[in-house]
């Protein structure tokens, strides 16, 4: 079946650091990829997203790119603020019927 | 409502006894998926619906859970005999359709569900 790894967290950086979060997947066809954020106290929302291999999804300075050939969607920003403090989900969807979802990974961001 | 709402927020209840969740999808989205997320964990698939579709049932972990939808609107999550395990964030979204894989989910802020 498809699956989704994420790298462990915590992550603990502090302000204005280059920030990475390691996404890799396994899917029988050809899934869009995702990224949603979980701020403190409020629900999911959607961060990013990317439906074919190649495609680049950003959004609030982060980017993540659609590499088909080492199934990866990695997470990065160039300088994190304190309020990206969040836990951060990989996510995949084939048919747009299940999407699975990787465990998340707890981004902290220090001033 | 501008956004997919949940009902109750919180909910604690004894070992054994049902609970019922509720969910309202933003106006006009034909497709609805719960969730559970345990304490530190990722987001497990429960069950999906589509318009009048048959739902997709392959993610409820038992028969105590049980889903309805009626038409494109309200959809309850129902646990019976609910166990101490059953504990967790039970999170609601809908999207616009799910005729592709493109359509972003809006999520709800979840119901948390304490089984003593």
């Amino acid at each position: 079946g498809n699956s989704v790894t994420q790298m462990e967290g915590p992550v603990t950086l502090s302000e204005e650091a280059f920030l990475t979060i390691n996404c890799t997947y396994t899917a029988t066809g050809y899934p869009s990829l995702f990224w949603y954020v979980q701020y403190p106290g409020e629900g999911l929302q959607l961060l990013l997203k990317a439906t074919k291999a190649d495609d680049k999804g950003s959004n609030k300075g982060f980017e993540a790119t659609y590499r088909k050939e080492t199934t990866s969607f990695h997470l990065e920003k160039g300088s994190v603020q304190v309020s990206d403090s969040a836990v951060y989900f990989c996510a995949l969807s084939e048919s747009g019927q299940n999407f699975v979802f990787g465990p998340g990974t707890r981004l902290s961001v220090l001033p | 409502g501008a956004g997919v709402s949940q009902s109750p927020s919180n909910k604690v209840t004894e070992k054994g006894k049902d609970v019922e969740l509720r969910c309202d999808p933003i106006s006009g989205h034909t497709a609805l998926y719960w969730y559970r997320q345990r304490l530190g964990q990722g987001l497990e698939f429960l069950i999906y619906f589509q318009g009048n579709s048959a739902p997709d049932k392959s993610g409820l972990p038992s028969d105590r859970f049980s889903a309805e939808r009626t038409g494109e609107s309200v959809s309850t999550l129902t646990i019976q005999r609910t166990q101490q395990e059953d504990s967790a964030v039970y999170l609601c979204a809908s999207s616009l359709d799910s005729s592709g894989q493109y359509n972003e989910q809006f999520f709800g802020p979840g119901t948390r569900l304490t089984v003593l």
